[in-house]
């Protein structure tokens, strides 16, 4: 089955570093996406993971392990503002699917001073 | 650049009540869909389509249906509302899997509530 899990809540200090993590299990896999949702409003794309590896953006870092079915979202520096939602998705791409976006429950993160 | 838009923000509809939220986005991406977002569930897929003239049902599509006639437009109607479709909608585009750039844009939202 499809599954994507992270947890539920975190809560970190500002200008501190927070690792936000997520495992899956899906049929196939065709890149891992992490997107911030501040309360009330739409996703938008933080970082894209195909590849096993770390993909660095500023202050913030996604990192892959296929094999292990693992990905993070690393926030370095945290800021008032990076409170917010994150939510881990996988693409499924496989012979039966036309890649799919399936979304984790999200991490809510709160940023406190 | 508009990207994805989506109309209307809020809505409240009667149970029973049908309507239609829009969704439109000028990147010329293959890929548009629907999720719902629900506390503590997540974005669950409702309909997806890959192509004009081309949908296909996702996780949760019952009470939903979808129509693809161009390129840029891919509206969802509720059938005949009822209180479980109380929830925030999101429509997304993305050009397809195996592109280089194939992270989706989300539309800002449509907060429905049925009562």
């Amino acid at each position: 089955g499809q599954n994507i899990d992270q947890p539920t809540e975190m809560t970190a200090t500002e200008g501190a570093i927070v690792q936000i993590n997520c495992t899956y299990q899906t049929s196939g896999f065709n890149g891992l996406f992490w997107y911030q949702q501040h309360a009330g409003e739409a996703p938008t794309f933080l970082s894209y993971n195909v590849l096993d590896g770390l993909e660095e953006k500023g202050r913030f870092s996604s990192f892959l392990s296929r094999s292990k079915g693992y990905s993070y979202l690393l926030l370095k520096e945290l800021q008032m503002k990076d409170s917010a939602s994150y939510l881990c998705a996988v693409r499924d791409w496989w012979g039966g699917s036309q890649g799919n976006l399936i979304f984790g429950k999200g991490t809510k993160l709160s940023v406190k001073p | 650049n508009a990207g994805v838009t989506q109309t209307p923000k809020f809505q409240v509809l009667k149970t029973g009540q049908s309507m239609t939220l829009q969704c439109a986005q000028d990147m010329n991406h293959e890929y548009m869909s629907w999720y719902r977002q629900d506390p503590g569930m997540g974005l669950r897929l409702i309909h997806y389509s890959v192509g004009a003239g081309i949908t296909d049902q996702g996780e949760v599509p019952n009470g939903y249906n979808v129509s693809r006639s161009t390129t840029e437009d891919f509206p969802l109607r509720l059938l005949s509302a009822a209180p479980s479709q109380t929830s925030v909608y999101f429509c997304a585009s993305s050009y397809s899997p195996g592109r280089e750039v194939t992270e989706a844009f989300f539309g800002q939202g449509t907060r429905l509530t049925v009562v």
